[in-house]
């Protein structure tokens, strides 16, 4: 069966940088895209961008661009998302999705990532 | 950016009611619109893709509607099951935006 397995929660201070990894399996991990959506306590769902896991190819959100970044394994199926510079409006749950033609339809379990000072 | 807004933002209903949430766009994205259900603590769980075609062991009772700019998502009967946030998601072109949400409450 289709497995996203997210790492686990996070505690950043202001300034550093967090990498959260997102190992898949069940599935062929080159057929699909890997998105990454995040959702601050209490609020909705934004997404952060995604890669293919065939070309590597990637698209951001203007929002975290420049900040964000993810990148594959393709031998070990994990994708993994890098954001830097933490402030405190990052402090989120960060979901990898399973991804084809825009529409997540899988997600993993979430990682929490908390910045504080 | 594309904007998407939900509404109501809480619905609250009863079991075996038929209660409808809708999505507007802000400009038209045809029929490249997905439904997601998420309850407290867990991920959101994939429902609906292309408007109105329902993902595989998506109970019947959900059904989709809509093109251009407004969409509906109808739940025919409620279930226990089905008490959770809904969010609309575009995928018409980036950046893919969600909708901020239903909350479909037991009245």
């Amino acid at each position: 069966q289709v497995q996203l397995l997210q790492s686990g929660v996070e505690v950043k201070r202001p300034g550093t940088s967090v990498k959260v990894s997102c190992k898949a399996s069940g599935y062929t991990f080159r057929d699909y895209e890997i998105s990454w959506v995040r959702q601050a306590p209490g609020q909705g769902l934004e997404w952060l961008g995604w890669i293919s896991g065939f070309s590597g190819n990637t698209n951001y959100a203007q929002r975290v661009q420049g900040r964000f970044f993810v990148t594959t394994d393709i031998s070990t199926t994990t994708a993994y998302m890098e954001l830097r510079g933490l402030t405190s409006d990052d402090t989120a749950v960060y979901y990898c999705a399973r991804t084809r033609d825009g529409v997540h339809n899988f997600w993993g379990q979430g990682t929490l990532v908390i910045v504080s000072s | 950016d594309i904007q998407m807004t939900q509404s109501p933002s809480t619905l609250s209903a009863s079991i075996g009611d038929r209660v409808t949430i809708t999505c507007r766009a802000s400009q038209n994205i045809g029929s490249w619109l997905a439904w997601y259900q998420q309850k407290p603590g867990k991920a959101p769980k994939f429902l609906i893709y292309k408007a109105s075609s329902l993902d595989n062991g998506v109970p019947s009772r959900f059904s989709g509607s809509g093109s251009g700019t407004e969409f509906t998502l109808t739940i025919s009967s409620l279930q226990p099951d089905d008490f959770a946030t809904y969010y609309c998601q575009h995928y018409d072109s980036y950046p893919y935006t969600f909708g901020q949400g239903t909350t479909l409450e037991i009245k």
